[in-house]
């Protein structure tokens, strides 16, 4: 089982309306959560980093935690189409000295 | 302006012959770290660093090797590329192990 997976995608929205990324981690223990976001040829950039359950937002960006169901997941509201990108959900695994852990990404595209 | 910075962006080199890939963090912080990216494969960790002289293996460390000697640079070394190891690199820091990464710029590494 893979310890941290995504929504492969691709996913496409409208401009405007509401993406939604799923992501699931294997390891109860983590307590760190990130999402980068990552455009074609670029480095991943950090957008939210979440540690408790609930609810974080951030201008447009919500990411949501829930460690009882292991799932944590980004909203992005008023899509743009320069949201159009890759997006990487990371956990730091416990138990293992600060390790971060990705899934392989679901590719966004906002439609104009 | 704080930054990773690795080099070189793009190589191509031989099989068998010995190459470094540098990273430098001006931020003064504590983790480093490895990834390479592939198609499909996502990120994934070759090795990581806690502080100086404090290095351990990630989820594919072999063929490389790495050595943090000062807080600032964490080069990367593969002391015998083969063409398996062509793929993108990021290096990455973080002030704390539970805080998100910031990644470099990358390095594209083709081995023929």
């Amino acid at each position: 089982q893979k310890e941290v997976e995504q929504n492969s995608g691709p996913l496409s929205v409208p401009e405007g309306a509401i993406a939604s990324l799923n992501c699931t981690y294997s390891d109860r223990g983590s307590q760190s959560f990130f999402w980068y976001r990552q455009y074609s040829g670029k480095s991943p950039e950090l957008i939210m980093s979440i540690y408790s359950n609930g609810d974080k937002e951030d201008g447009r960006f919500t990411a949501q935690l829930n460690k009882a169901s292991q799932y944590v997941s980004l909203l992005i509201r008023d899509s743009q189409p320069s949201d159009s990108a890759t997006y990487l959900c990371a956990v730091i695994i416990s138990g293992s000295a600060r390790q971060l852990t990705f899934g392989s990404g679901t590719q966004l595209t906002v439609l104009p | 302006e704080a930054q990773v910075t690795q080099n070189p962006r793009y190589l191509i080199t031989v099989t068998g012959k010995k190459l470094t890939v540098t990273c430098s963090q001006n931020m003064n912080h504590e983790y480093m770290s490895w990834y390479r990216q592939d198609p499909g494969l996502g990120l994934r960790q070759i090795y990581y660093s806690m502080n100086v002289e404090v290095t351990d293996k990630g989820d594919v460390p072999e063929g490389y090797k790495v050595s943090r000697k000062e807080k600032r640079n964490f080069p990367l070394i593969l002391e015998s590329p083969s063409p398996n190891q062509t793929s993108l690199y990021f290096c990455a820091s973080s002030p704390r192990g539970d805080y998100g990464y910031t990644f470099g710029s990358g390095t594209r590494l083709t081995v023929v």
